[in-house]
C-alpha cells in the first residue's frame, strides 16, 4: 500500500522559507511516477504547487515559480518542498501526492496533509 | 494557463437524488487529461475519475463522467450520504502544468 506522509513546521514567520518533506512508503520513488505538492488555503480551492520526477526534473506553477524549489532524495525515498518569502496568503494545508502521468494523468495517492500557518 | 470553472458553486440535494456537476475549461482540454476528485472535511482529496470517464479503483458505478473539449460533467446517479463533499475537477496541460477548478460543494438538502 502506497503511503505518503508530510512533515514540517506548523507555524512559520512572514518572509521566511517553508520547508516540507514527504516520506513515501510502499513504493520506490525511483520506480517512476511524478511526485507533487498541492495546497488548500482556508476557504479556497486546491492549488497545484509543482511536480518532481525521481531524476530531479521539476515543473512548477507559474504563479509560484519564483519562490518554489523542489528536490528528491531517492536514498531516503522522500521529496521536499521549499517555498520562500512567505506571506499570510501562503497559509494552507499542504499535501504531497503521487502523480501518474501516462497515459492519463491523475493524483492517485495523497498524504493526509499538514497545516502551515504564516504568522508573526 | 487553462482556467477551470465549476458550476454550480453549491448544490443542495437529498440522498437518492441525481447530481450533475459541471466543469468548463477556458480552452480545449484533452478528455484524457481531465480528472475529478472529492474532498471531505479534514481529509485529503480522493480520486474519483480520470480520463474524464474512467473510474478509479474502488469508486462505485453510480459515479460517471462525460464530456470533451471545454465542457465536462460528473454525474452521481443516486446520492448516498457519504457522497456529500466538495468536488474538484483537474486538468493536466503542457509542461506537466496542472490546474484545479474552484470546487462545487454538494450539500444535503
Amino acid at each position: 500500500q502506497v503511503q505518503l506522509q508530510e512533515s514540517g513546521p506548523g507555524l512559520v514567520k512572514p518572509s521566511e522559507t517553508l520547508s516540507l518533506t514527504c516520506a513515501v512508503s510502499g513504493f520506490s520513488i525511483s520506480s517512476g511516477y511524478y511526485w507533487g505538492w498541492i495546497r488548500h488555503p482556508p476557504g479556497k480551492g486546491l492549488e497545484w504547487i509543482g511536480n518532481i520526477y525521481h531524476s530531479g526534473n521539476t515543473y512548477y506553477n507559474p504563479s509560484l515559480k519564483t519562490r518554489v524549489t523542489m528536490s528528491v532524495d531517492t536514498s531516503k525515498n522522500q521529496f521536499s518542498l521549499n517555498l520562500s518569502s512567505l506571506t499570510a496568503a501562503d497559509t494552507a494545508v499542504y499535501y504531497c501526492a503521487r502523480l501518474a502521468v501516462s497515459p492519463k494523468p491523475y493524483f492517485d495517492y495523497w498524504g493526509q496533509g499538514t497545516l502551515v500557518t504564516v504568522s508573526s | 494557463e487553462i482556467v477551470l470553472t465549476q458550476s454550480p458553486g453549491t448544490l443542495s440535494l437529498s440522498p437518492g437524488e441525481r447530481a450533475t456537476l459541471s466543469c468548463r475549461a477556458s480552452q480545449s482540454v484533452s478528455s484524457s487529461y481531465l480528472a475529478w476528485y472529492h474532498q471531505k472535511p479534514g481529509q485529503a482529496p480522493r480520486l474519483l475519475l480520470y480520463g474524464a470517464s474512467s473510474r478509479a479503483t474502488g469508486i462505485p458505478d453510480r459515479f460517471s463522467g462525460s464530456g470533451s473539449g471545454t465542457d465536462f460533467t460528473l454525474t452521481i446517479s443516486r446520492l448516498e450520504p457519504e457522497d456529500f463533499a466538495v468536488y474538484y475537477c483537474q486538468q493536466y496541460g503542457s509542461s506537466l502544468s496542472i490546474t484545479f477548478g474552484q470546487g462545487t460543494r454538494l450539500e444535503i438538502k
